[in-house]
Formats: C-alpha cells, structure tokens, sequence
C-alpha cells in the first residue's frame, strides 16, 4: 500500500527548532516530486515547500524562506523538514504529499498526502 | 503570486440537491506545457485533505461521477450532482501551474 506517515511534531518555543519526516512506504521517495504543506488552526491550506524527483529544484514559500530547510534521504525512504527560528504562525498541521503521472505523462498533485503531524509554536 | 478567489465561503445544502463551488485566479493557469493545472481538493473534519479532480475536469481515481469539474482560463467551477452525507467538509481549489502553489480560501459545504 502506497503510505505516507509525517511524523516529528510537538510544541516548542518561539525561536525554537523542529524537524519533521515523512516516511514513505510502496513507492521510492526519492522518483517522486514531493511537497510539505500546513493549515493553521481553523485556516485553509497553505503550501510551504515542494522538491523536484531529479533534485533539480526546491521551492520555498516566502513565509519559510531562510527558516526551513526540506530535504530527503534515499536510504530511509523518507522527506524532513527541518524548521528553524519558529514563529507562532507557523502553528499547524503539516502534511507531506507525493506528486504523480497521469496516463498522459502530465506531471499532477497530491494523489497521496499523509495524516499530519502537528506543531505548535508557543510565545 | 497567483491568488485563488473562492464563493461563496459556506453553502448550505439539502441532501439529494445539487451544490456548485467557484474558484477564480488572478491570472491564467494554463502552464507552458499547454495543461492547467487547476485542482480540487475535499476536506473532512479531522482529515487530511483528498484530491477530487485535477486539471479543471478529470476525476481523480474512486472520484464518485456525481463530482464534475469545468473551466478555462481563470474561471473554474466544482459541481456535485446530488450530494450525499459524505460530502460534507470543506472543498479548496488550488493551482500547481506555478510555483508558489495557491490555494482558494475554500468552501465549507453544509448539509
């Protein structure tokens, strides 16, 4: 079965550091454009960081730039996010969630997401 | 940035009756390789979100037909034929055309 499980939340001070994984499993991570996203409580969803199959890009929201640092590791099949200088804004659920190809070789989003991990920044 | 406008905010249905989402972005959402990469996203209470439809109007795999989506350009609507219990939550539009991914503001559909 193709799974996503995030993993790594918690509650941390204001200016603290978090790392989140994603360990996936019934796919290689590593082949995949993979994507963080959150929602703050009660709020909509936001992305936050997307990295590229071929390690050809990452792509940051300008909320997290400089802050959060997305990475991945072949060997454990898994996608961190390393969260620094934390705000309270950053208060959410994040969620990882793999991209995938459709019949027509279109690259699309999001045909599987984890449950979340939860992180709460406090002041 | 691309901004996702959606309404209306809430929509109250009854079961059985049909309901009907808009999503308007700021600019064009057709991507350089000639797609447009306008999603729909469904949301229950306490649940990661789901992908419904991709690309304007293709159901996504075990996406009810009761589920259509529709659109060009900047203008994007969902449409659920007859809704049932389970449709409850929230429902999001969200471009992938271009980086920063944006999503609308999302509809909360009440039964």
């Amino acid at each position: 079965e193709v799974q996503l499980v995030e993993s790594g939340g918690g509650l941390v001070k204001s200016g603290g550091s978090l790392r989140l994984s994603c360990a996936a499993s019934g796919f290689t991570l590593s082949s995949s454009t993979m994507h963080w996203l959150r929602q703050a409580p009660g709020k909509g969803l936001e992305w936050v960081s997307s990295t590229g199959s071929s390690y050809n890009y990452i792509h940051y929201a300008d909320s997290v730039k400089g802050r959060f640092i997305m990475s991945r590791d072949r060997a454990k099949n898994s996608l961190y996010l390393q969260m620094n200088s934390l705000r309270a804004e950053d208060t959410a659920v994040y969620y990882c969630a793999r991209d995938w190809v459709d019949s027509g070789d279109s690259v699309n989003f999001g045909d599987v997401w984890g449950k979340g991990t939860t992180v709460t920044v406090s002041s | 940035d691309i901004v996702m406008t959606q309404t209306p905010l809430s929509s109250p249905v009854t079961l059985g009756q049909p309901a009907s989402f808009s999503c308007r972005s700021s600019q064009s959402l057709v991507h350089s390789d000639g797609n447009t990469y306008l999603n729909w996203l469904h949301q229950r209470p306490g649940q990661p979100p789901r992908l419904l439809i991709y690309q304007i109007s293709n159901r996504f795999s075990g996406v009810p037909d009761r589920f259509s989506g529709s659109g060009a350009g900047t203008d994007f609507t969902l449409k659920i034929r007859r809704v049932e219990p389970e449709d409850v939550g929230v429902y999001s539009c969200m471009q992938t055309t271009e980086f920063p991914y944006t999503f609308g503001q999302g509809t909360n559909l009440e039964i």
